[in-house]
């Protein structure tokens, strides 16, 4: 069954610095959002992404974030300057439609921290 | 979204039926019941969803009350690999775009 895999499974780094958490969606899917999830804490949306650009995105996604799909399969978190309150899981999920009936599947994250 | 009410937390004997129930008294006609699970930290998994009739496929059985105010999800025959975070989450459509929203949740733990 298709899966959304990605990259690196854990990413550590260091206040300040610059990190991509990347993302390949199901292949077919043309629906794509980031989620993150606090340790012990609810999982949060983050993003929307169509049709290469962003569709919405929650008050937790400022300046500090971006997203891009820089090919036909990647899409990508970037957080440009680190904070040591964005040390998190980082899920992906990607869908066919944009309909209610429509289920997202998620990736099996990325874990963030910042030291 | 509709806001869910899940307990918090339930116990189930491995081989047994795991009924887990789930309040959304505020869902209106044109909204989706899903059911998602999430094991330690592992991304949430797609598990259902139903509209109005009762659903099941090789994972789960959805059972949604009429008025649809309320629904059940059933896992048959538990096993100690279904110990999880179970998430109802009723979603609307929001211009074209649609998104959950994550509540608490019920951790269902089963037990041998």
């Amino acid at each position: 069954e298709p899966e959304v895999t990605q990259t690196p499974s854990h990413q550590v780094t260091q206040m300040g610095q610059e990190v991509i958490l990347r993302c390949v969606p199901i292949s077919n899917h043309l629906y794509f959002y980031w989620y993150r999830q606090i340790l012990g804490q609810k999982v949060e949306f983050l993003v929307s992404f169509y049709n290469n650009e962003i569709s919405e995105k929650s008050e937790i996604f400022d300046d500090q974030f971006s997203v891009e799909r820089p090919d036909g399969s990647n899409f990508t978190l970037k957080i440009r300057s680190t904070k040591l309150e964005d040390s998190a899981m980082y899920f992906c999920a990607s869908t066919l439609r944009g309909d209610r009936a429509s289920p997202l599947h998620f990736g099996n994250g990325t874990r963030l921290t910042v030291t | 979204d509709a806001k869910t009410t899940q307990p918090p937390s339930m116990d189930c004997a491995e081989g047994r039926a795991a009924n887990l129930p789930c309040n959304h008294s505020t869902i209106s006609g044109n909204e989706y019941v899903y059911w998602y699970r999430q094991i330690h930290s592992q991304g949430p998994q797609y598990i259902i969803h139903g509209l109005k009739n009762n659903e099941t496929n090789e994972m789960a059985s959805l059972i949604i009350t009429e008025d649809r105010k309320s629904s059940t999800l059933i896992l048959p025959h538990a096993t100690l690999r279904d110990t999880a975070v179970y998430y109802c989450i009723v979603r609307v459509l929001l211009y074209n775009f649609n998104k959950f929203y994550f509540g608490s949740g019920t951790k269902l733990n089963v037990k041998p």
